[in-house]
């Protein structure tokens, strides 16, 4: 099952921050975080395993309600190299494979 | 170090044909995927191999699409005969391992069906 992502698409200005939300009905172990800029490859962000644990990378930060089967992504003070679509990948088992949302275009501007 | 290499980049071909995909994954990476990525969407996989293994090829239309990875190392992934819906960017992957470890993602070939 896709997990459903939210927005669908944000604009941001430089210094604004955003939240990108992604949810799934089924449990989870894990969230995936990417982001792809237009026709580039998708490249990592952070993983967040069962257990609540909230992971930084630089400015972007992300949380993993395990109960709520959801996770959040935080950009604070945003760059225009942030501007892309964010993908989250759900697994609900440490072998199963990943499956991605539709993704969250941000688009940051002056 | 280089990353997951793909090609071609590009290929436009005529329905009925048959197309062929080849992937290079980062050296020392046991996991290689294949995903299809059709636009405004998400990656869709295809296939995951762990080694020279297949451990999940339940989205692989099996009627048409084939792959293979060899030795454990190098991915062709071919579809005969194409159809217009085949259309997409299909991405190669490649991890550590299975569980839990990051993806590196190839550039990807933007296949057209005419």
């Amino acid at each position: 099952q896709q997990p459903v992502q939210s927005p669908q698409a944000v604009i941001l200005r430089e210094g604004e921050d955003a939240v990108i939300n992604c949810s799934s009905s089924k449990a989870l172990y894990s969230v995936h975080w990417y982001r792809q800029k237009h026709g580039e490859a998708p490249v990592f962000l952070m993983i967040l395993l069962k257990g609540g644990e909230q992971k930084g990378h630089e400015k972007i930060s992300a949380s993993f309600n395990e109960k709520k089967q959801q996770s959040s992504l935080y950009l604070t003070a945003s760059q225009l190299s942030y501007s892309g679509t964010y993908f989250c990948g759900t697994n609900s088992g440490g072998y199963q494979k990943v499956t991605f949302g539709t993704g969250t275009k941000l688009q940051v501007i002056p | 170090e280089a990353g997951v290499v793909q090609s071609p980049r590009y290929k436009i071909i005529e329905k009925k044909q048959p197309v062929a995909f080849w992937c290079n994954p980062i050296s020392g990476h046991n996991t290689l995927y294949w995903y299809r990525q059709n636009l405004g969407q998400g990656p869709e996989l295809l296939i995951r191999y762990e080694n020279e293994e297949a451990v999940d090829d339940s989205q692989l239309p099996k009627d048409r699409f084939s792959a293979e990875r060899l030795k454990g190392v190098d991915s062709t992934l071919k579809i005969q005969p194409a159809e217009l819906g085949d259309s997409a960017v299909y991405l190669c992957a490649s991890s550590l391992s299975m569980t839990n470890t990051e993806a590196f993602f190839g550039q990807g070939t933007r296949l057209t069906v005419v």
